[in-house]
């Protein structure tokens, strides 16, 4: 069964806190997203990544960095949290054929004080 | 850039057939698609189609296609208390890019 894990459902952190949001997937898929998810806004894209250590800006990027070191896990870094950063994360990995579906994960719910 | 549109809420009584809209700007869609997102949950793949078939059915699941209005609808019979979610419609415009755009979600409630 398909699998995409993200390391915290919850998460509080400081204003201007370094935050790591890792997810990890099972299906060697080479692309993955990052995601935020705002009421009435829908699902915004942060940045993608379509191989190891390959990332490419979504619409959404600034104040967001990413890594790619391993081809199951992607990783979401704020380098200093701000409260309007305060929102849902999904991360998702894509099937490359056939449907094209993406698989996410639980999503973390990132609250910044 | 392209634009996905939905309405936000939506309420149904229990057996009642639910209709939700989306409607999308870019005519260049390959796949269109309908995630729901349970609470506290992440979002899951109901169904999706592709931009030369009109219709797909699948169980309690309708799709239709309107490609000249650039208008999807998902249709789900006798509705469930189950059904209750936010539904999103996507498209993505080829089948090699990473371009996948987002409606805002349409929260579905389904009253007893």
């Amino acid at each position: 069964d398909v699998k995409v894990t993200q390391s915290s459902r919850y998460l509080v952190k400081r204003t201007g806190e370094k935050v790591f949001l890792e997810c990890v997937q099972d299906m060697d898929h080479e692309n993955m997203f990052w995601y935020r998810q705002d009421p009435g806004l829908g699902l915004r894209l942060i940045y993608f990544s379509y191989d190891v250590k390959m990332k490419e800006k979504g619409d959404i990027p600034e104040g967001y960095s990413v890594s790619r070191e391993k081809k199951e896990r992607f990783s979401l870094i704020l380098e200093s949290a701000s409260t309007n950063q305060t929102s849902m994360y999904l991360c998702a990995s894509l099937r490359p054929s056939g449907s094209r579906e993406q698989y996410f994960g639980p999503g973390t719910r990132l609250t910044v004080t | 850039g392209e634009d996905v549109e939905q309405s936000l809420f939506l309420s149904v009584r229990e057996g009642d057939s639910s209709v939700i809209n989306c409607t999308y700007t870019d005519s260049s869609s390959t796949y269109l698609y309908w995630y729901k997102q349970e609470p506290g949950a992440g979002l899951q793949l109901l169904t999706y189609i592709f931009s030369n078939m009109d219709m797909k059915q699948d169980q309690r699941l309708t799709v239709l296609l309107n490609k000249k209005d650039k208008h999807l609808s998902l249709r789900i019979a006798d509705t469930q208390t189950g059904d209750s979610a936010i539904y999103f419609c996507a498209e993505t415009p080829d089948n090699y890019g990473q371009n996948f755009v987002f409606g805002p979600g349409t929260r579905l409630s389904v009253l007893p």
